[in-house]
C-alpha cells in the first residue's frame, strides 16, 4: 500500500532563517507531487506541483522553491523566512486519476 | 480573487438529516469537481467528484450535485452521523492534478 511521509510534524523558525521540509511517498513510482499551504483563515493554496524528476511548476510566485531529486522525493525551502510563510504546509501525491489526491499529515510552521 | 467560494464558514445539523453543503465557482475550464474532508491535524482524503459532463453523482451516503448554469456545486450527506464532523472542501480540478480549493465548511453533526 502507498503511504505518504512529511517532516517534521511542528517547526518553529525565526524570521530570515533557512527552510526544509521533506515529503516521501512509498508504494507507488511516478507519481505527481504536490506542496499545498493553509494559512490561517484561508483555503489550502497549491505552491507547487511536479510530475516527474527535476520538473517543477510554480503557482505561486514567493519566497519559496521546490525540488524533486528523486522520484518519490519533494522537498520545499527557503532561503530566508518570512513571518507570512507562517501556515500548515501540505505535500500529496496522485496517480491516476489526477485529481484524487493523497495527503501528508502536514507540517505546521510558525515563522516568529 | 477567490476562485471557489464555499461562503458558510460552519454547519450544524442534527444526526439523522441532511447536511448540505455549497460551494460557487467562477470559472469553467476545469474538468473535475470535487470534495475533500480534513479532521484536526491531518492532511485531508479525497471524498467525491464529480466529472463537468455530468450533473450527479453518488456515492453510499454522500451524493454531489453540479450546476453548470449556475456555477455552483453542493455536497449532501444524507443521513448525516456524527463522524462526519470535519472540515469540507470543495475543489476544482485541473488537466495536471492541480487543484484549487475554497476555504472550507466546517461541518458539525450533534448526536
Amino acid at each position: 500500500s502507498q503511504t505518504i511521509h512529511q517532516w517534521p510534524a511542528t517547526l518553529v523558525q525565526p524570521v530570515g532563517s533557512p527552510l526544509s521540509l521533506e515529503c516521501t511517498v512509498e508504494g507507488t513510482s511516478n507519481p505527481n507531487l504536490y506542496w499545498y499551504r493553509q494559512a490561517a483563515g484561508r483555503g489550502l493554496q497549491l505552491l507547487f506541483y511536479s510530475v516527474g524528476i527535476g520538473q517543477i511548476s510554480s503557482e505561486v510566485p514567493q519566497n519559496l522553491s521546490a525540488s524533486r531529486p528523486q522520484d518519490r522525493q519533494f522537498i520545499l525551502s527557503s532561503k530566508k523566512l518570512l513571518l507570512s510563510d507562517s501556515g500548515f504546509y501540505l505535500c500529496a501525491w496522485s496517480a491516476w486519476p489526477l485529481y484524487e489526491q493523497y495527503f501528508g499529515p502536514g507540517t505546521r510552521l510558525t515563522v516568529t | 480573487d477567490q476562485q471557489v467560494k464555499q461562503n458558510s464558514p460552519s454547519l450544524s445539523v442534527q444526526e439523522g438529516r441532511i447536511s448540505i453543503l455549497n460551494c460557487d465557482y467562477t470559472n469553467s475550464m476545469f474538468d473535475y469537481f470535487l470534495w475533500y474532508k480534513k479532521y484536526p491535524a491531518e492532511g485531508p482524503t479525497f471524498l467525491i467528484s464529480i466529472s463537468s459532463i455530468k450533473d450527479k453523482n453518488e456515492d453510499g451516503r454522500f451524493t454531489v450535485f453540479l450546476n453548470k448554469s449556475a456555477k455552483h456545486l453542493s455536497l449532501h450527506i444524507v443521513p448525516s452521523q456524527p463522524g462526519d464532523s470535519a472540515v469540507y472542501f470543495c475543489a476544482l480540478g485541473g488537466s495536471q492534478g492541480n487543484l484549487i480549493f475554497g476555504k472550507g465548511t466546517k461541518l458539525s453533526v450533534k448526536p
